[in-house]
Parts: structure tokens; sequence; C-alpha cells
């Protein structure tokens, strides 16, 4: 059964630097999105990507957020100057298969990042 | 804005009985979907069960149903039989219907079955 795939699985990094999280969903969907889950918090929603541009985002999802589509198979998440509270796991996900009825397709996640920020 | 209330942080139970996990929600919306995710330690978050508001016939899968009350916006999730492999963290999502795709999650119940 075809699957997200997320890398890495546990990413280390300096508080202010940079940090991508790549991701790769499964091939014949059209909806990406990011979550993420603070340890003990809830699960919380970035944002959801369509057709090539954001369709919406959270308003966690700051200036600091972006994402691409750089092929046609990764989608990643880019934090530009990490902080602290950005420690967490970071789930992609993928839906709605081309061609397809749309409305209650689920989401498929992916094992998840876990970034710690030190 | 719509929120998602899982009142059940731990829970446990032997295996082979059942167990209910209770999930609640808020919403003015009349069209939209519920969804159970089971996250097991392994990390990844699989998809239990799903149903739609506008069917009344509460959802099966296997050993999993769900008690779809839509008056008092409720959705719980029972698991007969219960097995090991069942242990795992289990959310209650909501989406609303139409374009607007994001999910609004609980913050989980911890199933611990034991053998």
């Amino acid at each position: 059964e075809p699957e997200v795939t997320q890398t890495p699985s546990h990413q280390v990094t300096q508080m202010g630097q940079e940090v991508i999280l790549r991701c790769v969903p499964i091939s014949n969907h059209l909806y990406f999105y990011w979550y993420r889950q603070i340890l003990g918090q809830k699960v919380e929603f970035l944002v959801s990507f369509y057709n090539n541009e954001i369709s919406e985002k959270s308003e966690i999802f700051d200036d600091q957020f972006s994402v691409e589509r750089p092929d046609g198979s990764n989608f990643t998440l880019k934090i530009r100057s990490t902080k602290l509270e950005d420690s967490a796991m970071y789930f992609c996900a993928s839906s709605v298969e081309a061609g397809s009825f749309y409305s209650n397709q689920p989401q498929h996640f992916g094992d998840g990042t876990r970034l710690s920020i030190l | 804005a719509q929120t998602v209330t899982q009142s059940q942080p731990e829970m446990s139970v032997q295996e082979a009985e059942t167990v209910t996990l209770s999930c609640t929600y808020d919403t003015s919306e009349n069209n939209y979907y519920l969804f159970w995710y089971k996250q097991p330690p392994s990390r990844q978050m699989i998809l239990v069960i799903r149903q739609e508001a506008y069917k009344q016939q509460n959802a099966t899968e296997n050993r999993f149903s769900v008690n779809f009350q839509k008056a008092a916006k409720s959705f719980s999730l029972k698991i007969s039989d219960s097995q090991l492999g069942d242990t795992a963290m289990y959310f209650c999502a909501f989406m609303k219907a139409g374009n607007n795709r994001k999910l609004i999650w609980g913050l989980g119940t911890s199933l611990a079955v034991n053998p």
C-alpha cells in the first residue's frame, strides 16, 4: 500500500538555524498538509497545499515558515530561523486521489519528523 | 471555530474485552466528517474509522465501531475484542466539508490493552 514518507526521522538543530523537513506524499494525491504536535499538546494544523499553492494556513504558520513542492514528488517545510518553541513532532499528510470524489477521503500520514531545537 | 474534546487522557482494558473512547466536538457546521486515528508507539498516524455527518448509520470497521450522536455532537469509538496491538494513542478529529480540508484534533486518549 502506498505510504507517505518523511525524512529525517529526527532532526537536531541549533536555535536560529534554518531547517528543512522533507516529505514524499502518495504519488497520485492532490492535497498536502503539514501538522505539528508539541509534546503533550494537541496536533495542530500548519498549512495545506493544493495545485502548487497554499490553500490554507494557520496562525502558527508565520513568515518564518514556508512550503514548497520543488519537483513532482517532494513536499518540504522550511523553518527559516528556528526557535526553541519550534521543537515538536512534524507530520506530513496527503489526501484525495486524482480523478476521485474527494469530499470524504481521509488524510494519510507519514511517520513524522521529531525536531529538537537546542 | 471548531473544537474537539477527548475527556479521557488514559484508559486501559483487558485483552478480549470491549472499551469505549469518548469524543465530543463543537461546530456550527451541518456538513462535516469525523475520524478516529490511531498512533501506536511506532508513531505513524493510522486511520481507524470515519463518519460522514450526513449519514445516520454508525460506521463500522471490523472490531471498531462508532456511536455518532449528531445532536449531542458526540462521536465515541468502541473497540470490541481488544487486542494487544490496539495499544496506542487514539485521536478524534473533525473536518469541515468542502475545500477547507484541515483536521481539527482532540488531545488524544492513551489506551493500554493488558494481557
